[in-house]
């Protein structure tokens, strides 16, 4: 079955500083799509990033980079510089293959609670 | 402007007394999703649906249903809601499987509490 792990129940960063979100992933498929959404206290949910199981480039976006490492069925999230916006619960998530019937279901992890400090 | 719209945003009912919970997106998305999020435990599906009549269960159904008459429109109803029903629901649409990214559009959340 799969499944995603996010370890890190919450971390601290100083404000400025780079920080890793850590998450592995769990799948028997080869094609998959791995995604990285920011809640902030508001409560709504962010797209930050995408990463394709068959991109060979890592992706990034802006201050956001997703550090995949295929073959550690890992995909951490990278924010370098890191502002007091940034403070918030970021929630590691996998999707179903595309195929015939698929739910395009996404699979969440629990979560890391990310607080950045003055 | 592109949204998932669901309402109510905050709910307080008592055990027993069903209730409607809207989602509306205005992408003309083919997929439409519920999910709920409870700590520890990450968003989980509830239901989903590929297209107007097409539904079908997610993960954790037990408790819930939904219907989709219209392409833009997916409600979750509680029949007889429970406390373990208190939960933050989300609403999320996306457009066919053709599109790379797969990103769901999630509406702003629901918070529901059964007492």
């Amino acid at each position: 079955a799969q499944k995603i792990t996010q370890t890190q129940p919450g971390m601290f960063v100083q404000e400025k500083e780079a920080v890793t979100l850590d998450c592995t992933y769990d799948t028997s498929d080869q094609s998959y799509g791995l995604f990285w959404y920011k809640q902030p206290s508001s409560g709504e949910m962010i797209f930050l990033i995408y990463q394709g199981s068959y991109d060979e480039q890592n992706a990034t976006e802006g201050r956001y980079s997703l550090n995949f490492q295929k073959a550690r069925k890992s995909a951490n999230l990278v924010i370098s510089a890191s502002q007091l916006g940034d403070s918030a619960m970021y929630f590691c998530a996998m999707r179903e293959p595309l195929r015939g019937g698929a739910t395009n279901k996404l699979i969440f992890g629990t979560g890391t609670l990310l607080a950045v400090q003055p | 402007e592109a949204q998932v719209t669901q309402n109510p945003r905050y709910l307080i009912t008592v055990t027993g007394k069903k209730l409607t919970v809207t989602c509306s997106q205005n992408m003309n998305h083919e997929y439409m999703s519920w999910y709920r999020q409870d700590p520890g435990l990450g968003l989980r599906q509830i239901y989903y649906s590929m297209n107007v009549e097409v539904t079908d269960k997610g993960d954790v159904p037990e408790g819930y249903k939904v219907s989709r008459k219209e392409k833009r429109n997916f409600p979750l109803i509680l029949e007889s809601p429970s406390p373990n029903q208190t939960s933050l629901y989300f609403c999320a649409s996306h457009p066919s499987a053709g599109v790379r990214t797969g990103e769901l559009f999630f509406g702003e959340g629901s918070r529901l509490t059964v007492l």
